[in-house]
C-alpha cells in the first residue's frame, strides 16, 4: 500500500470547490505530519503551493493565491486541499508530499483537476 | 530570484552513466539554510525524491534507498551550482530529472526538467 494516496482525477465547474485528498496509509498518523501540496501544469515543473500541520502550523507559497488552503480529516487520515473559486487555470496536477522516516520525501501519485 | 538551469544529455544507453549539472543563480550552493536536491518524475514511478546536498559547516549528503548504490550528489562550489550521477542506467531511469532547492523543508525554486530516455 502506498504511503500517499489520491485520486487520480477530479473534476469541478469553473467558480466551484474542489477538495483533493491525499490519504495516509494506515498506521500513519495524519495529525502528526505537515502536508506540502504543489501544482504541476503540462511541461512545467512542479510549483509549491502551501504547506498544512494545523490551524496555527501552516504556510502559503509566495504569490500563491488566498482561495488555495489546507486542511486535514482527522477521521479519514486525509490532507484536503481546498481550492475555492475555480478558474480555469486552476486546471492541473496536483500532488501532497510528505517527509517521512522511511524514505526522506514521499509523493502521492498526483491527482489531475479538470475544471470543466 | 533564485533560478535554477540544468544541462547534460538527454539520451543514453543501458550501463551508462547519467551525469546531469544544476547552475544555481540567485543564492548559493554553499548556503547554510538549504539543500539541493534531484528529484524525477516517469509516468511508472511518480515523483521520485532521489537526494540531496547541503553544507552544514561540512558537506553532507543524503540518498533514497532506491538508488543509493549507484547515486552521488556533489556540489561544485567553484562555479555555484551541484550535479547528479546515476550509475549503471537501465530503461526504468528513463524520467524526467529536476533539480530543486530545499527551503524550509519544501522545494522551491526547480529546476525546467531534463528528459533522460535510457534506450539501447
Amino acid at each position: 500500500q502506498a504511503v500517499l494516496t489520491q485520486p487520480s482525477s477530479l473534476s469541478a465547474s469553473p467558480g466551484a470547490s474542489a477538495s483533493l485528498t491525499c490519504t495516509l496509509r494506515s498506521g500513519i498518523d495524519v495529525g502528526a505530519y505537515m502536508i506540502y501540496w504543489y501544482q504541476q501544469k503540462p511541461g512545467s515543473p512542479p510549483q509549491y503551493l502551501l504547506r498544512y500541520k494545523s490551524d496555527s502550523d501552516k504556510q502559503q507559497g509566495s504569490g500563491v493565491p488566498s482561495r488555495f488552503s489546507g486542511s486535514k480529516d482527522a477521521s479519514a487520515n486525509a490532507g484536503i486541499l481546498l481550492i475555492s473559486g475555480l478558474q480555469s487555470e486552476d486546471e492541473a496536477d496536483y500532488y501532497c508530499m510528505i517527509w517521512h522516516s522511511s524514505a526522506y520525501v514521499v509523493f502521492g501519485g498526483g491527482t489531475k483537476l479538470t475544471v470543466l | 530570484q533564485v533560478q535554477l538551469q540544468q544541462s547534460g544529455p538527454g539520451l543514453m544507453k543501458p550501463s551508462q552513466t547519467l551525469s546531469l549539472t544544476c547552475a544555481i543563480s540567485g543564492d548559493s550552493v554553499s548556503s547554510n539554510s538549504v539543500a539541493w536536491t534531484w528529484i524525477r518524475q516517469s509516468p511508472s514511478r511518480g515523483l521520485e525524491w532521489l537526494g540531496r546536498t547541503y553544507y552544514r559547516s561540512k558537506w553532507y549528503s543524503d540518498y533514497a534507498v532506491s538508488v543509493k548504490s549507484r547515486i552521488i550528489i556533489n556540489p561544485d562550489t567553484s562555479k555555484n551550482q551541484f550535479s547528479l550521477q546515476l550509475n549503471s542506467v537501465t530503461p526504468e531511469d528513463t524520467a524526467v530529472y529536476y533539480c530543486a532547492r530545499e527551503y524550509s523543508s519544501f522545494f522551491d525554486p526547480w529546476g525546467q526538467g531534463t528528459l533522460v530516455t535510457v534506450s539501447s
